[in-house]
Order: C-alpha cells, then structure tokens, then sequence
C-alpha cells in the first residue's frame, strides 16, 4: 500500500542540525511532489514547502527560507528534510505528505517526527 | 496567525449537523478551487476528507461535505458521531509569492 514513513524522534541542543527522512513505498516516487507540514505545541498546521522527486526543484514558504533544506534520493525514494541552527521554537512534529500536483490536496501523510530542541 | 481564518472551537451533541467555516482572500480560497480539509486526530497524521472544495475521496464518510462561496470555504459533517470529535483544518493553494499553500488555524471540534 502507499506509505510514507518518516525518521525517529530526535533531541537536538540549540544551534544543531537535524535532517529528518521520509520513505515512500507503494507508488512511483517521482510522480507526486512531496511537502512537509509541521505542527509546534499547541499550534496549528503549517506548510513549509515542496520538493519535485522528479527533478530536485523545491519551493519554501517565506518563512523556511534559509534554515530549511529539502533534498531526494531517488534510489531509495527518500526525501529528506534539514534543518540546521535549531532555535527552540523549531521544537515541533514535522509530517510528510504528498500532492500529485502543487495545487493538488495532500492525500497521504507520514507518521510525523517530533524534533525537540531542547538545552 | 494562520493565513486562513478558521473558528477555534464548535461543539454540538451526537446526530446534529455543524458547518466549519474557513475564510480566505481573494488571492487564495476566492480564486481557486484548490480547498481541501483534513481531520487531525491527535497523536496521529491528519486525514484528507475533502479536496477541490468538495470532492471526497474514495473511503471518507459522505457525512463529510464541502462547498465554497467567494472568499469562504465550508466544511459540514451530517449526523455527528463521536469518532469525529477532532481538528479540522482547511487549506488552500495560493498565489501569494510567500508560499505555495496555506493553512487555517484549525478548528476543535468536540462531541457533547
């Protein structure tokens, strides 16, 4: 069956990176864009942004810019997110979803990985 | 502050029907129809059970329904039930240059 399947929780000290992985199975990885959508304590959901397994290309919402990097290994049809200088308001459960299209709905989502920077 | 404006909380007894609403602008919800809303449990990913306004994909309940009317997206649930006591959060594409999608602040939906 379609799934993503994400990387373990991770504890990380302020000011370190993490990257966080997300496995599709089920389908052809490089027909459905991948985007990652986190939630903080308390908060609601929040789209970061997208990667294209197809070509690599990615698309950050304003406020991932600079800190975030998504990047694909089609070999194992694996996307990975990292996320270096860790700030304490990063803590969060960061999920993967896909869309077959940028304006499609997200219609499966990974399990979520809670990152809690922490010092 | 979410980009899409939903309220925070709506309750209502087993059976009833309610209505979430979700405004946009017209840079996002008034000018696709590109809505779709997902059911957070929490402790578990959310689930997609409305996309492109109101289409309902194949195993979602058809007490879910979906509709839009200019800059506003609704989301009604017919015949509640207490398995739908969760998070409702609508989302829209957008032709914002800040982002590709966005998301409401969500919507606590509680079974009496």
């Amino acid at each position: 069956q379609v799934q993503l399947v994400q990387s373990g929780a991770e504890v990380k000290r302020p000011g370190a990176s993490v990257k966080v992985s997300c496995k599709a199975s089920g389908y052809r990885f490089t027909t459905y864009f991948i985007y990652w959508v986190r939630q903080a304590p308390g908060q609601g959901l929040e789209w970061m942004g997208l990667i294209n397994p197809s070509g690599g290309s990615t698309s950050y919402a304003q406020k991932f810019r600079g800190r975030f990097n998504m990047t694909r290994d089609t070999s194992t049809s694996t996307v990975y997110m990292e996320m270096s200088s860790l700030r304490y308001d990063d803590t969060a459960v960061y999920y993967c979803t896909r869309a077959v299209r940028v304006v499609s709905a997200m219609d499966v989502w990974g399990q979520g990985t809670t990152v809690t920077v922490s010092s | 502050q979410s980009a899409l404006t939903q309220p925070a909380s709506v309750s209502a007894s087993p059976g009833q029907s309610i209505t979430l609403s979700c405004t946009g602008t017209s840079s996002d919800i008034g000018l696709y129809d590109y809505v779709s809303w997902y059911q957070h449990h929490p402790g578990k990913a959310p689930k997609l059970i409305i996309s492109d306004v109101s289409n309902r994909p194949s195993g979602v309940s058809n007490r879910f329904s979906g509709s839009k009317s200019g800059n506003t997206a609704s989301l009604t649930i017919s015949g509640l039930q207490a398995e739908d006591e969760a998070d409702y959060y609508c989302s829209s594409y957008t032709s914002k240059f800040t982002e590709d999608v966005v998301f409401g602040g969500g919507t606590k939906v509680t079974v009496l």
